[in-house]
């Protein structure tokens, strides 16, 4: 079957890094997107990464390795408005989204 | 970005009635569309892929007959929720995706917020 995984929820304080985990089995692997979620709304893009390595745009940045099945979502500087959920999904062979669970990241004062 | 808009926002309807959440993509054509629902802090949930012109193809344990969908041109689906329980109570997202590129992001409308009482 096809599973990806993430932390159910992490915590962080304002200013600070927090690194967000996502693991993924899936038939077949063309691209990871990450999103974010506030509570009520519709998620919104934040990257896409489809090649192993370091994508970066401003405080955010995101890492894949295809061959571990791995990614993570880096978040920098954090504000409070980064308090949201962030979701992994992966599109399989068959080009469908296939979606974590999604993270709640709770920043602190 | 591709603009995807859903209607209405926010719907409250009685127990027994039916409800319609139209999809429009604004600026691009979407061959498929897809519905979501998704329930207080938990993911979004597959419901249905939605194909302009044909059936649309419905996920494991998601009625048909209860959730209706139509998309009828390149621009427009809808989902029509009939016969409504409060535990069809929920947030519907519809997304779609720019047709033949292939690691498009997916473009969300606003998301409906459905509450049967």
């Amino acid at each position: 079957g096809q599973n990806i995984d993430q932390p159910t929820e992490m915590t962080a304080t304002e200013g600070a890094i927090v690194q967000i985990n996502c693991t993924y089995q899936t038939s077949g692997f063309n691209g990871l997107f990450w999103y974010q979620q506030h509570a009520g709304e519709a998620p919104t893009f934040l990257s896409y990464n489809v090649l192993d390595g370091l994508e970066e745009k401003g405080r955010f940045s995101s890492f894949l390795s295809r061959s571990k099945g791995y990614s993570y979502l880096l978040l920098k500087e954090l504000q409070m408005k980064d308090s949201a959920s962030y979701l992994c999904a992966v599109v399989d062979s068959n080009y469908q989204l296939i979606w974590g669970a999604g993270t709640k990241l709770i920043i602190k004062p | 970005g591709a603009v995807v808009s859903q209607h209405p926002s926010r719907v409250i309807c009685k127990s027994g009635t039916s409800v319609k959440i139209e999809c429009r993509s604004l600026d691009f054509q979407a061959t498929t569309m897809f519905w979501y629902r998704q329930f207080p802090k938990q993911s979004l949930m597959l419901m249905a892929t939605s194909n302009e012109g044909s059936k649309a193809t419905y996920e494991q344990g998601v009625e048909k007959d209860k959730f209706l969908i139509n998309h009828a041109s390149l621009t427009l689906s809808t989902l029509t929720v009939t016969s409504a329980h409060p535990e069809d109570s929920s947030f519907y997202i519809c997304s779609a995706r720019v047709p033949d590129r292939v690691g498009t992001e997916a473009f969300f409308g606003q998301g409906t917020r459905l509450t049967v009482v």
